[in-house]
């Protein structure tokens, strides 16, 4: 069995400031880890994965994720916010042998100028 | 630059009537994705496909059926639209296989969503 867990449902910062999203999964086998973003009235976009290798990835417009096998945790960062940044966020997650993605239920990102 | 197309992103039906989603990839993946997102629920996954003809239930299967005829096209069908079923329907494709062309395998691409009402 797989789950994802985003345990803020929003998450407030000023503009310039770091931000983070949290995530942390379960998983029986070796975890594929995905964040989407999703803008109003759109559907989800691709941020950045981890798959195998360094535990630091790095994404589209500035985001990376560190990836950390011992607390199971997958968390979304970037230094400097953007109002722009404001959206939906998803993270989800699939074990190695399976297609199919469980995904959490979103954190509403809200940068505030 | 469209790489997955919903053939509306705004419907508003009646209960009872039978309704039709479609959604067209042009990526040539093999796996194809129908959920359901509501506030506070996330992606809920409803039905997946591998290739043309082959389904597999989600977790939330009841009230509707899929169709793969062609491997670019997956169908969602609400065979008798209830209210309950009013929420945002999003198709995704993926390939689990090395592809050309600079789309990144595993990843999931998502259409714009149809936002179903149903009255």
């Amino acid at each position: 069995a797989q789950s994802v867990a985003q345990p803020e449902d929003q998450v407030n910062v000023a503009e310039g400031n770091p931000l983070t999203v949290k995530c942390t999964y379960s998983v029986s086998g070796n975890p594929y880890l995905f964040w989407y973003v999703q803008y109003p009235n759109r559907g989800l976009q691709f941020l950045l994965k981890y798959i195998t290798g360094d535990n630091l990835v790095k994404g589209s417009y500035g985001f990376e994720a560190e990836f950390n096998k011992s607390q199971t945790s997958f968390h979304l960062k970037k230094p400097s916010a953007l109002v722009s940044d404001s959206a939906l966020y998803f993270c989800a997650v699939r074990d190695g042998g399976s297609y199919i993605p469980t995904f959490g239920r979103g954190t509403s990102l809200i940068v505030h100028p | 630059d469209v790489k997955v197309t919903q053939s509306s992103r705004y419907l508003v039906k009646r209960t009872g009537e039978k309704v039709f989603l479609e959604c067209v990839q042009d990526m040539d993946h093999e796996n194809m994705f129908w959920y359901r997102q509501d506030p506070g629920l996330g992606l809920r996954l409803i039905y997946f496909s591998y290739d043309v003809k082959m389904k597999e239930k989600g977790d939330i299967p009841e009230g509707y059926s899929v169709s793969r005829e062609k491997k670019e096209r997956f169908s969602l069908i609400l065979e008798s639209a209830s209210t309950n079923q009013t929420s945002m329907y999003l198709c995704a494709s993926s390939s689990t296989t090395p592809l050309a062309g600079g789309f990144d395998r595993d990843t999931q691409y998502f259409g714009p969503g149809t936002r179903l009402t149903v009255l």
